[in-house]
C-alpha cells in the first residue's frame, strides 16, 4: 500500500534562508509524486509533480523537489525562502485504486524576517 | 478556464440538519472525489466516483453519501451531520495518467473547498 510521511509538522526558516520539507513515501509501483501548498483561508495549489519523466522537478515560485528511488525520498526545496512561502505543503502519492492522492499529515511553513 | 467549482465555500448549520455540498468540473474527468481535511491528519478521501453511477467509499465514508447522475457533477450529502463532521472540505477531479516508467497516476485538480461548522 502507498504512504507518505511528511517529517516536521511545523518548519521556521529566516526570510532568505533555504527551505527544505521533507517528504518520504512508500509504494509497490512507480509512484506519482506530488507536492501541493496551501495558503491561509485557501485551497490545494499544485506546486510540482513527478511523472518519471526526470528526477530534478522544477515547480512554480522557484521550488524544486528531486526524486531519490534509493532513500524512497522526495523532498521539496527553494533556495531563499520569502515572506509570501509562509504556507501549509502537502507531500502527496497517486493511487491508482479511487483515483485518490495519500496526503502526508503537512508541514507549516513560516518565514520570519 | 478549466475548473473545479464547490458550493457553498462557508456553512454553518446544526446537528441533523440534512445538507448538500455541490461539487462540479468542466475538465470531462471521469474520476471526482471528496476530501476532508482536518489539522495534523493532512487530506483524508471520503467518496470517489470512477464514472456516472459508479460510487464506492474512501477512507472516512461514515456519515457522508454522494451520487453521480451526470460526469460533471458529484454532490456530498451529509443527511445528519454531527459535530464531528465539522471540517473543510474538499472536491477533486482527476484523470488518469499513465507515467513513462509503467504506473499509474492520477493528477488531481481541487476545488476552492467548503468550510463546514456543525453546532
Amino acid at each position: 500500500a502507498q504512504s507518505v510521511t511528511q517529517l516536521g509538522s511545523h518548519v521556521s526558516v529566516s526570510e532568505g534562508a533555504l527551505v527544505l520539507l521533507r517528504c518520504n513515501y512508500s509504494s509497490s509501483v512507480p509512484p506519482y509524486l506530488f507536492w501541493y501548498v496551501q495558503y491561509p483561508n485557501q485551497g490545494l495549489q499544485l506546486l510540482l509533480k513527478y511523472t518519471s519523466a526526470a528526477t530534478l522537478v522544477k515547480g512554480i515560485n522557484g521550488f524544486e523537489a528531486e526524486f531519490k528511488k534509493s532513500e524512497t525520498s522526495f523532498h521539496l526545496t527553494k533556495p531563499s525562502a520569502h515572506m509570501s512561502d509562509a504556507a501549509e505543503y502537502f507531500c502527496a502519492v497517486s493511487v491508482t485504486q479511487g483515483g485518490k492522492l495519500i496526503f502526508g499529515q503537512g508541514t507549516e511553513l513560516s518565514v520570519k524576517p | 478556464e478549466a475548473q473545479v467549482t464547490q458550493n457553498p465555500r462557508y456553512l454553518i448549520t446544526v446537528t441533523g440538519k440534512k445538507l448538500t455540498v455541490t461539487c462540479s468540473q468542466n475538465m470531462n474527468h471521469e474520476y471526482m472525489s471528496w476530501y476532508r481535511q482536518d489539522p495534523g491528519l493532512g487530506l483524508r478521501q471520503i467518496y470517489y466516483s470512477m464514472n456516472v453511477e459508479v460510487t464506492d467509499k474512501g477512507d472516512v465514508p461514515e456519515g457522508y453519501k454522494v451520487s453521480r447522475k451526470e460526469k460533471r457533477n458529484f454532490p456530498l450529502i451529509l443527511e445528519s451531520p454531527s459535530p464531528n463532521q465539522t471540517s473543510l472540505y474538499f472536491c477533486a477531479s482527476s484523470s488518469l495518467r499513465r507515467t513513462s516508467g509503467g504506473g499509474r497516476g492520477y493528477e488531481q485538480y481541487f476545488g476552492p473547498g467548503t468550510r463546514l461548522t456543525v453546532t
